[in-house]
């Protein structure tokens, strides 16, 4: 599971107020990812991290900030939660092969889930 | 704009049929193509992935069939049993780009 652990699993939160959700991992990673996950939509890029304070925005980062202060920990916050950021959120690291013909692309491997709903 | 585009939504296949999935892309500048595998309440996991210098690749009854030219790629899944029923996720991502775009997935469910 490439000790990739999420918290809090489960959380119903009310419409406006702040919400962070933790992404830990292990193996000192460099790349993190955080996605959401809705029916009809697939996995959604939300922000990623290339390396500790280095960020960038994905497909659907409004609503959302991340900060990463220590390699082994990616939080992603909901500033003011409103109903449509009802989902399930997963967090991803990107981990190098180290042989084999894909040896240059990185294979992401995700953790087992944050499901949120915003009441 | 969706990037990589996945079909079927659903699909239903009987124990011992072949599952075909396929997933097509318009960004020329993606060279590296994953599936990925998802049980109900898991997160996804790669199953099998390939770059288009190979028109196949193959691993147990799993099958990737990649068409550069028609920049389409398809996921086979042979003698499918029932513990194959789950979500799949076809996805792409460039060269020198850690980032992927993921289809909107194909819920598979094999019948006994």
């Amino acid at each position: 599971d490439a000790g990739i652990t999420q918290s809090p699993r489960h959380k119903v939160t009310e419409t406006g107020t702040p919400v962070t959700l933790r992404c830990h991992q292990t193996e000192n990673h460099r790349y993190m990812y955080w996605y959401r996950q809705d029916p009809g939509h697939g996995l959604r890029l939300i922000h990623y991290s290339y390396g500790v304070k280095d960020t960038d925005k994905g497909e659907v980062s409004d609503g959302y900030s991340v900060s990463r202060s220590k390699t082994e920990d990616f939080l992603l916050t909901l500033e003011s939660a409103t109903s449509s950021q009802t989902s399930v959120y997963f967090c991803a690291i990107s981990a190098p092969r180290l042989a084999g013909e894909l040896s240059s692309y990185n294979e992401q491997f995700f953790g087992p889930g944050t499901r949120l709903t915003v009441l | 704009q969706q990037q990589v585009k996945q079909s079927p939504q659903s699909l239903i296949v009987q124990k011992g049929g072949i599952s075909i999935i396929n997933c097509a892309y318009e960004n020329t500048a993606f060279d590296y193509f994953p599936w990925y595998q998802q049980f109900p309440g898991k997160g996804p996991a790669l199953l099998i992935a390939i770059r288009p210098d190979v028109s196949e690749k193959k691993e147990g009854r799993f099958t990737i069939s990649f068409n550069k030219s028609a920049k389409q790629f398809s996921l086979h899944i042979m003698d499918s049993q029932p513990g194959d029923s789950a979500t799949y996720f076809c996805a792409a991502s460039k060269k020198g780009y850690s980032t992927l775009t993921f289809g909107k997935g194909t819920m598979l469910l094999v019948s006994p």
